[in-house]
């Protein structure tokens, strides 16, 4: 099975402007994991789509959204870009279980001038 | 509210060696999963050992094993025999009760020959 992908890998953007990411989960994985990933701040959840529906929503402000498609491919925008969104953003797909366990793409950088 | 410490930013071993990551955590869940993931240098995060926290027996997966202690929430993560390879960020982390991961600040292993 093919893992997590992530497009664009690097990006780079200046301020006030805005970008879309996106993330195709592993066959068959039904919820797709948005988190931000900065030296001061960590990992950060976002949200989490599962079945087309936003389920969960982590602590950032509303510049951040996302999308999930029928084929669970999933986007994340964010508007009016700042210095700090500066990150590398991963997405993570998982398979409805006990476990939870999250499969993670590769991230994609996203540098903000 | 869930929290993750992990209070050794930094950690190196020499190859062959056995290492002990610290984590510790804050939940009001009675059951509930806790995962370990290594990035290693620009490369996705994978997930190296889980662990539940009815089940008394510690997880071990080849090398890792984990030292799980519920009543003291503690879960740290041994590495034996380690490898250059060992060399990443290795996170603990928590679901929530939406299944967002809590992670900590993570601690940077380096392996040296």
């Amino acid at each position: 099975k093919a893992g997590v992908t992530q497009t664009p890998r690097y990006l780079i953007k200046t301020r006030g402007q805005q970008v879309t990411l996106s993330c195709s989960p592993i066959s068959g994985h039904r919820s797709v994991s948005w988190y931000q990933q900065t030296p001061g701040q960590g990992l950060q959840f976002l949200f989490e789509y599962f079945s087309e529906t936003q389920r969960n929503k982590g602590n950032f402000p509303g510049r951040f959204s996302g999308r999930q498609f029928s084929n669970s491919r999933s986007e994340m925008n964010v508007s009016t870009l700042e210095l700090g969104d500066s990150a590398l953003y991963l997405c993570a797909s998982r398979v409805e279980s006990s476990y939870n366990e999250q499969f993670f793409g590769p991230g994609t950088r996203l540098t903000v001038l | 509210a869930q929290t993750v410490t992990q209070s050794q930013p930094e950690m190196s071993v020499q190859e062959a060696e056995t290492v002990t990551l610290s984590c510790t955590y804050d939940t009001s869940e009675n059951n509930y999963y806790l995962f370990w993931y290594k990035q290693p240098p620009s490369r996705q995060m994978i997930l190296v050992i889980r662990q539940e926290a009815y089940k008394q027996q510690n997880a071990t997966e080849n090398r890792f094993s984990v030292n799980f202690q519920k009543a003291a929430k503690s879960f740290s993560l041994k590495i034996s025999d380690s490898q250059l390879g060992d060399t990443a960020m290795y996170f603990c982390a928590l679901p929530n009760s939406g299944y967002a991961l809590n992670f900590g600040k993570g601690t940077s292993l380096l392996v040296t020959p």
